[in-house]
């Protein structure tokens, strides 16, 4: 059965530094991860999807990347700002597709200005 | 198209009461999950569709909860018998599968059911 861990839980980074979010899983057989963010009582958003086939996608000011034989994805942020403050969340699909997203617990990243 | 839909945003009920939950998804998408999360955990799978068909259920699903998507459009998420457990945020999302597709999930803004 496929496990994500996501650390830390928590992060709280003064505005403008880069920083790295951390995704680990326990099977490799993956189809593609994709990475979320939520804000407090609300919905996720998708930020990122890389396939299996990929190393790293890229979006503005983030960047994710994939690395299957060691069972770890991390996500990029660069020049962190207050409106960066959310829950980041990793999920996965593995083999054909065809089974559901498996998501680790999140990270909460505070930006302070 | 503005994104998956879901109704009502909050429902507050009491135990023993039944809630329904119902998910517009984005227009053409064939495939429709639903997942439930609690405070400080990330989404748990409960079900999904691809058109009318439910292709999967994960065991998060007791006798006490039934999806229905009848004509391949919205979905519904019905629950019987409220319990305090039951108490989280109901979220749907869809996906446009096919030959070329990436497997992207796309998620509504969710439906918190709060059980008293």
């Amino acid at each position: 059965k496929q496990e994500v861990t996501q650390i830390p839980a928590a992060l709280s980074v003064p505005e403008g530094e880069n920083l790295v979010l951390n995704c680990s899983f326990t099977d490799s057989a993956i189809y593609n991860l994709q990475w979320f963010r939520q804000d407090p009582g609300k919905g996720l958003t998708s930020l990122l999807l890389i396939q299996s086939s990929q190393r790293e996608q890229t979006s503005g000011r983030l960047n994710a990347s994939l690395d299957k034989s060691s069972g770890r994805s991390t996500l990029y942020i660069a020049a962190s700002q207050p409106g960066d403050s959310a829950t980041y969340l990793c999920a996965m699909a593995q083999f054909s597709g065809n089974t559901p997203l498996v998501f680790g617990k999140g990270t909460r990243l505070s930006v302070i200005a | 198209d503005t994104g998956v839909s879901q109704n009502p945003r909050h429902k507050i009920t009491k135990r023993g009461q039944n809630v329904t939950f119902r998910c517009d998804p984005i227009s053409e998408h064939n495939r429709l999950y639903w997942y439930r999360q609690t405070l400080g955990q990330g989404p748990e799978f409960l079900t999904y569709f691809q058109n009318e068909a439910q292709l999967e259920k994960s065991r998060l699903l007791s006798d006490r909860f039934s999806a229905e998507r009848p004509k391949g459009s919205f979905s519904t998420l019905e629950i019987q018998r409220t319990e305090q457990g039951d108490s989280a945020m109901y979220l749907c999302a869809s996906s446009p599968w096919g030959l070329s597709n990436t497997g992207e999930l796309f998620f509504g803004e969710g439906s918190r059911l709060t059980v008293l």
